[in-house]
């Protein structure tokens, strides 16, 4: 698999119920990000979690990062419809200026 | 909260024309990159500015691109004779201090007919 790839590559719920994406990547990472993109859009920065952190929370969203598995999930709990959009997973590791991304999940919340 | 803008957002032009890609960085952000999003693809890496030159490029950011920071307020993209394979939303990105800060603007969608 490819640096930054998340599964599932597309997800259907009800408003309410609660969203997982996961990320898995590579290589060793300084950060891993998550952002949001709705449809043909710009890209939102969700939230940022370091490699020497295991769990972050923002609002609804909660980040995990396993370093040892090379994985992350981002978890969006009672979803609402407005949460309708592609989620990417980014990582960037030393010596280099990049943002990897991942090839995403596209969320679709039903109201 | 201060926001990276890009200009124009859409731009449809013929193969082999120059087009130039504008954006206003955050204000005292020293960090500037490009990425691009093909359809229905992953968001790819360019380029990063720092210092006034490039300290990185993709190999995707060949001599048909260049970048200029030609004030102290704009970042443009230029591209000197488009493809059709140049079609993507092109993505400005800035941050204060380097890698895990980037801001993203909200896209020029190019279009090479």
């Amino acid at each position: 698999s490819q640096q930054g790839e998340e599964d599932p590559q597309a997800l259907s719920i009800q408003e309410g119920e609660n969203a997982t994406m996961n990320c898995s990547y590579k290589t060793s990472i300084n950060n891993l990000q998550w952002y949001r993109q709705n449809s043909g859009r710009g890209l939102v920065h969700l939230i940022l979690i370091r490699s020497n952190e295991r769990e972050k929370h923002s609002g609804r969203l909660r980040v995990t990062l396993d370093t040892s598995k090379k994985s992350s999930s981002l978890l969006i709990t009672a979803s609402r419809a407005a949460d309708t959009a592609s989620y990417f997973c980014a990582t960037d590791q030393r010596d280099t200026d990049k943002l990897i991304f991942g090839t995403g999940t596209r969320l679709q919340v039903f109201p | 909260e201060p926001e990276v803008t890009q200009t124009p957002s859409h731009q449809v032009t013929q193969m082999g024309q120059e087009v130039i890609l504008r954006c206003v960085p955050i204000s005292n952000h020293l960090y500037f990159y490009w990425y691009r999003q093909i359809l229905g693809q992953k968001v790819e890496f360019l380029v990063s500015f720092y210092n006034n030159e490039i300290s990185e490029k993709s190999e995707i950011f060949d001599d048909q691109f260049s970048v200029e920071r030609p004030d102290g307020s704009n970042f443009t993209l230029k591209i000197r004779s488009t493809k059709l394979e140049d079609s993507a939303m092109y993505f400005c990105a800035s941050s204060e201090m380097g890698r895990g800060q980037e801001h993203f603007g909200p896209g020029t969608r190019l279009l090479v007919l």
